[in-house]
């Protein structure tokens, strides 16, 4: 099985920072790579497919970034609504599997 | 614009089936692959299983062969059902579409429903 070591695990900023957030696979996963927010209460929303590819609505603040099995989760600029968890996930083997979740919070 | 809702009984007795179902609107349930992912109270997210083409079904190993999937295409809606229940098994649970164009990403997912292990 394939796991997904993602960090750090929580990650305090202000508005306007920019920041990254790292997933590295056990193995090679290609570009199967998946970006999900999620804020209290409510179900994830995706963010980011194929390591890099930006979902329909999402700001082009966010972006996505490959390196072998790293990948990287980078806001540009944070806004009030971006203070939320964030989770990478592989889609290229089952079971697909998430990492451990990064929660960002306002400093 | 593709829906789904999750309902089911929200408490089950150790031991006995979980048995939770996706509605699905907006779309046929032929025309996409499905599946179900799970979050433990404060933890994070684990993929429990999908469907694809509406019969080929994988699953979690590591819930053993407790997981069943299938769709009803009369009802638009597909299906959980997780046996041997635990406290372990306490979590909310999503349904969520695979966009099998794009790398298999979960592009929508329902509000979920939370379902507690208790007696």
């Amino acid at each position: 099985d394939i796991q997904m070591t993602q960090s750090p695990s929580s990650l305090s900023a202000s508005v306007g920072d920019r920041v990254t957030i790292t997933c590295r696979a056990s193995q090679s996963i290609s570009t199967y790579l998946n970006w999900y927010q999620q804020r209290p209460g409510k179900a994830p929303k995706l963010l980011i497919y194929g390591s890099s590819s930006l979902h329909g609505g999402v700001p082009s603040r966010f972006s996505g970034g490959r390196s072998g099995t790293d990948f990287t989760l980078t806001i540009s600029s944070l806004q009030p609504e971006d203070f939320a968890s964030y989770y990478c996930q592989q889609s290229y083997s089952a079971p697909y599997s998430f990492g451990q979740g990064t929660k960002l919070e306002i400093k | 614009q593709v829906q789904l809702q999750e309902s089911g009984p929200g408490l089950v007795k150790p031991s006995e089936t979980l048995s939770l179902t996706c509605a699905v609107s907006g779309a046929s349930i032929n025309s996409y692959d499905w599946s179900w992912i799970r979050q433990p109270p404060g933890k994070g997210l684990e993929w429990i299983g999908y469907m694809y083409n509406g019969e080929s079904r994988n699953h979690n190993p590591s819930l053993k062969s407790r997981v069943t999937i299938s769709v009803d295409t009369t009802k638009n809606q597909f299906s959980l059902k997780l046996r041997s229940v635990t406290a372990a098994d306490t979590a909310v649970y999503y349904c969520a579409k695979i966009e099998s164009g794009n790398y298999d990403a979960f592009d929508i997912w329902g509000q979920g429903t939370v379902v507690t292990v208790s007696s």
